[in-house]
């Protein structure tokens, strides 16, 4: 069965600092792996996504993940904080096949200082 | 604008009364899906359907049923309602093809009081 774990469920970064959210990932098949963000009472919007192709992805608001299968990890960094990156972040796993069912983490509530 | 709707955005429910969470999305996807937000626990899919017709469990379905009305809507249905049921609900959709590369794209959620 496929997992992933968050390890951190509170960063906090001060505006203009590194970003790193971890994101490690149990899957016995080749994984698609995602990274999404959710505002404030808001819905889920996806970030980036990894489907076998290049293990550096590259997303939405200047995100980036790498995908590293010998430490079977996927995670998220940004290399300069914006107030506006303050949000929660979720790490997803599927091993895809017709249900499609994607499996998430507990989130990683960025806390962003000025 | 193309995506996914969810009604009503909040409710209030009372121990025992029923109710039914609508979804619906216009991107022509054939999986969709029902997943519940807790504080701490991240989002645990409750039911979800692969292909109109169908609809399977997913990993918290005990208290819900589901019904795929058509390719467009799925609606997700709290028969007695309990406090364990307070919740933000949110309905996905997604292509089924090609091994789930797409995602998902979420509707904005229900908030669900039950008191």
């Amino acid at each position: 069965a496929q997992s992933v774990t968050q390890l951190g469920s509170h960063v906090s970064v001060s505006e203009g600092a590194l970003v790193l959210l971890r994101c490690n990932y149990s899957s016995s098949v080749p994984p698609y792996l995602f990274w999404y963000v959710q505002y404030p009472n808001q819905g889920l919007q996806l970030l980036l996504k990894y489907t076998s192709a290049a293990t550096l992805v590259k997303g939405i608001n200047g995100f980036e993940a790498e995908f590293k299968k010998s430490e079977t990890s996927f995670h998220l960094t940004k290399p300069s904080a914006h107030m506006s990156d303050a949000a929660e972040y979720f790490c997803a796993v599927t091993r895809g096949g017709a249900t499609n069912k994607l499996i998430f983490g507990t989130g990683t509530l960025l806390a962003v200082q000025p | 604008n193309a995506g996914v709707t969810q009604t009503p955005k909040f409710q209030v429910l009372k121990t025992g009364q029923s109710m039914t969470l609508q979804c619906a999305q216009d991107m022509n996807h054939n999986s969709m899906y029902w997943y519940r937000q807790d504080p701490g626990m991240g989002l645990r899919l409750i039911y979800y359907s692969a292909s109109e017709g169908t609809t399977d469990k997913g990993e918290v379905p005990n208290g819900y049923n589901v019904s795929r009305l058509n390719k467009r809507e799925f609606s997700l249905r709290l028969e007695s309602a309990a406090p364990s049921q307070t919740s933000v609900y949110f309905c996905a959709s997604s292509e089924s093809s090609d091994r789930g590369r797409y995602g998902y794209t979420f509707g904005s959620g229900t908030r669900l009081t039950v008191v």
